[in-house]
């Protein structure tokens, strides 16, 4: 399967904890996204990545959440001290970002994050 | 002001009926549009881009109309298998890629 991944699939945490995900992307695609979507909302843009470069973050991304993607290959979310408003899907997706303009982003399954 | 709205629905509709969905958004300067679909508990699909010409895929026709800022998403002969929510999708163009989803348009397609 060549498609993105993502794990763990679930997470369970108590509100405090730190929590990491991971996604790895299709291979030979340059940019990475990470969305967070909760139910009957669609994905809200967290922050993306053009290779192993963050370039733009989201104002509702609180000091609490941190990604990386340091060989521009997989990347990690992670979240400190989490809280139930935390509680959502975190989706990745990954496009291959050669054109001027966005392009086609494939996502991954998404890792469901349950604060309790 | 929400950079994308779209109407939550849902949709009811009998199979065969043709549904269309609007979208608008708030940044004039956005440069690209898609479509998604989302099945229920599963990833966001590409279903199709929007060009400003417009463009056709079979059953499904989408048009960009930038005066009014909106995107539109026709379903001609609804399918039993088209029901699912329709998120558009804008690139606002602020210097980056960054990427706005609506919160999506549910249809139902009954027998």
């Amino acid at each position: 399967d060549t498609g993105v991944s993502q794990d763990p699939r679930h997470k369970i945490t108590k509100r405090g904890q730190n929590v990491t995900f991971r996604c790895d992307p299709i291979s030979e695609h340059n940019r990475l996204y990470w969305y967070r979507q909760t139910l009957g909302q669609g994905p809200e843009f967290l922050t993306y990545f053009q290779n192993e470069a963050q370039l733009e973050k989201s104002r509702l991304l609180s000091d609490r959440f941190s990604a990386e993607r340091p060989k521009g290959s997989f990347s990690t979310l992670e979240i400190q001290r989490t809280e139930q408003g935390d509680s959502a899907m975190y989706l990745c997706a990954s496009s291959l970002g050669k054109i001027e303009v966005g392009d086609e982003q494939f996502f991954g399954p998404g890792t469901r994050l349950t604060v309790l | 002001r929400k950079e994308v709205e779209q109407d939550p629905g849902p949709f009811n509709v009998p199979e065969g009926a043709t549904v269309a969905f609007n979208c608008t958004y708030s940044n004039s300067a956005s440069q690209s549009f898609f479509w998604y679909r989302q099945d229920c508990r599963k990833e966001p699909k590409l279903l199709m881009s929007v060009y400003s010409s417009g463009n056709e895929d079979g059953r499904f026709t989408a048009q960009l109309n930038r005066a009014s800022q909106y995107i539109s998403l026709l379903i001609r002969d609804s399918k039993l298998s088209d029901s699912a929510t329709y998120l558009c999708v804008v690139n606002p163009y602020t210097g980056g890629f960054k990427t706005i989803f609506g919160a999506g348009t549910r249809l139902f397609v009954k027998a």
